[in-house]
């Protein structure tokens, strides 16, 4: 699977949008990007993932670039608990485990 | 949406004992489940992964007699910390990969259970 590479911290204002990038630039053509967070003490959550088109959820967007060398979670009205690290992972859907990198640590303040 | 389970959410034990800690899919049957282990402020890391009926593949560098893996069930892996030792303490999750009806086939994480050796 394919290596990730993400600012290791990040602050954001309650109520603006939290836009957390990643560097993915060794992607293969079957690599999905996926982004799970993980608020203190609890296990991992997943938020969204996505080929090479944009999607948008309930939590959040995920945008790709048409090279699908990088990509941006969004998240739109920040809020206190959205505070959390954000793991940005590429892997098959079929892909066999999940490997974890550092992640950003977001910081959402009031 | 789907469920996985940890029991217990946290265990303290005495050095030289051991220690199970269980996994449950409640949604969905899991072929495959995984465990991770994390120390404060680091990232997971995965030890094992295992597939139902089968013996567990360890990552390299994790002790296959010490995590004891078993996943005998679709809905059920154990892991066991045997003879633990305060190096062992750490925040141990599971993650099982399964399809829920009608839904995407993904994988799921537990909330994890805090393992304290004293």
């Amino acid at each position: 699977d394919a290596k990730t590479t993400q600012p290791p911290s990040m602050d954001c204002a309650e109520g603006r949008a939290a836009n957390l990038p990643c560097n993915h630039s060794t992607i293969s053509g079957n690599e999905y990007v996926y982004w799970y967070r993980q608020i203190h003490s609890q296990g991992p959550q997943y938020i969204i993932h996505g080929l090479k088109n944009n999607e948008t959820n309930e939590m959040a967007s995920l945008i790709i670039t048409e090279d699908r060398k990088s990509s941006t979670l969004i998240l739109p009205h920040a809020t206190l608990r959205d505070t959390a690290v954000y793991y940005c992972i590429v892997r098959n859907t079929g892909g066999f485990k999940t490997i974890f990198g550092a992640g950003t640590r977001l910081f959402v303040k009031a | 949406g789907a469920v996985v389970s940890q029991h217990p959410s946290w265990v303290i034990c005495k050095s030289g004992t051991s220690v199970k800690i269980e996994c449950r899919s409640l949604d969905f049957q899991a072929t495959t489940m995984f465990w991770y282990r994390q120390f404060p402020k680091q990232s997971l890391m995965l030890m094992a992964t295992s597939n139902e009926g089968s013996k567990a593949t360890y990552e390299q560098g994790v002790e296959k007699d010490k995590f004891l893996i078993n996943h005998a069930s679709l809905t059920l892996s154990t892991l066991t910390v045997t003879s633990a030792h305060p190096e062992d303490s750490s925040f141990y999750i599971c993650s099982a990969r399964g399809e829920l009806a009608g839904g995407p086939y993904e994988q799921y994480f537990g909330p994890g259970t805090r393992l304290t050796v004293t």
